[in-house]
């Protein structure tokens, strides 16, 4: 089975906090990404990766950064958190290549609140 | 661009009956994949069913069927038979075929399905 787990479940930081939010998946897969997920806005791609070192901004980098350090871990930081980033953050990997259905799989999710 | 539209934010079923959660898309391109992913009430999103877009035929898991309308760029996820279990948020999502964007996703809002026993 295709695992991806994600850091935390919940977490609670200040605003102006440093935040890591960490992602592992077990199936050697090429492709990261990580979403937002907002009632009434669906998911929004924050960062994706499809190699290791490699990233692209997704559609609101705004207040992100992303490491990929190994193949197996995508990190999410907030380098300053602020109240508009708590948020239900979530995770997901797929193998590389279009030419197939390549679906993504998804971590748990990381709720986090900013106080 | 492209774009995924879900048009009910909110739909509820008596257990046992037949929903259809509605999906549509615009896209220039004539070959992508198209998926409907669940997710339940604090728990992990999961793939529910995909379709190519070259392929004719409708996919079907079990009690999942959709009905793709290529030319109405359509994409409905009908639920037969439904169970408590199947109370979640849908999300139908668009995935391009070509090169560029590594693969991303585009996903709908969402449609919240609740199932009443």
């Amino acid at each position: 089975d295709v695992k991806v787990t994600q850091s935390s479940r919940y977490l609670v930081k200040r605003t102006g906090e440093k935040v890591f939010l960490e992602c592992v998946q077990d199936m050697d897969h090429e492709n990261m990404f990580w979403y937002r997920q907002d009632p009434g806005l669906g998911l929004r791609l924050i960062y994706f990766s499809y190699d290791v070192k490699m990233k692209e901004k997704g559609d609101i980098p705004e207040g992100y950064s992303v490491s990929r350090e190994k193949k197996e871990r995508f990190s999410l930081i907030l380098e300053s958190a602020s109240t508009n980033q708590t948020s239900m953050y979530l995770c997901a990997s797929s193998l590389a290549g279009l030419a197939s259905y390549n679906e993504q799989f998804f971590g748990p999710g990381t709720r986090l609140t900013v106080l | 661009a492209q774009t995924v539209t879900q048009s009910q934010p909110e739909m509820s079923v008596q257990e046992a009956e037949t929903v259809t959660l509605s999906c549509t898309y615009d896209t220039s391109e004539s070959d992508y994949y198209l998926f409907w992913y669940k997710q339940p009430p604090s728990r992990q999103m999961i793939l529910v069913i995909r379709q190519e877009a070259y392929k004719q035929q409708n996919a079907t898991e079990n009690r999942f069927s959709v009905n793709f309308q290529k030319a109405a760029k359509s994409f409905s996820l009908k639920i037969s038979d439904s169970q408590l279990g199947d109370a979640a948020m849908y999300f139908c999502a668009y995935r391009t075929h070509y090169g560029g964007s590594q693969g991303n996703l585009i996903f709908g809002k969402g449609t919240k399905l609740s199932v009443k026993p």
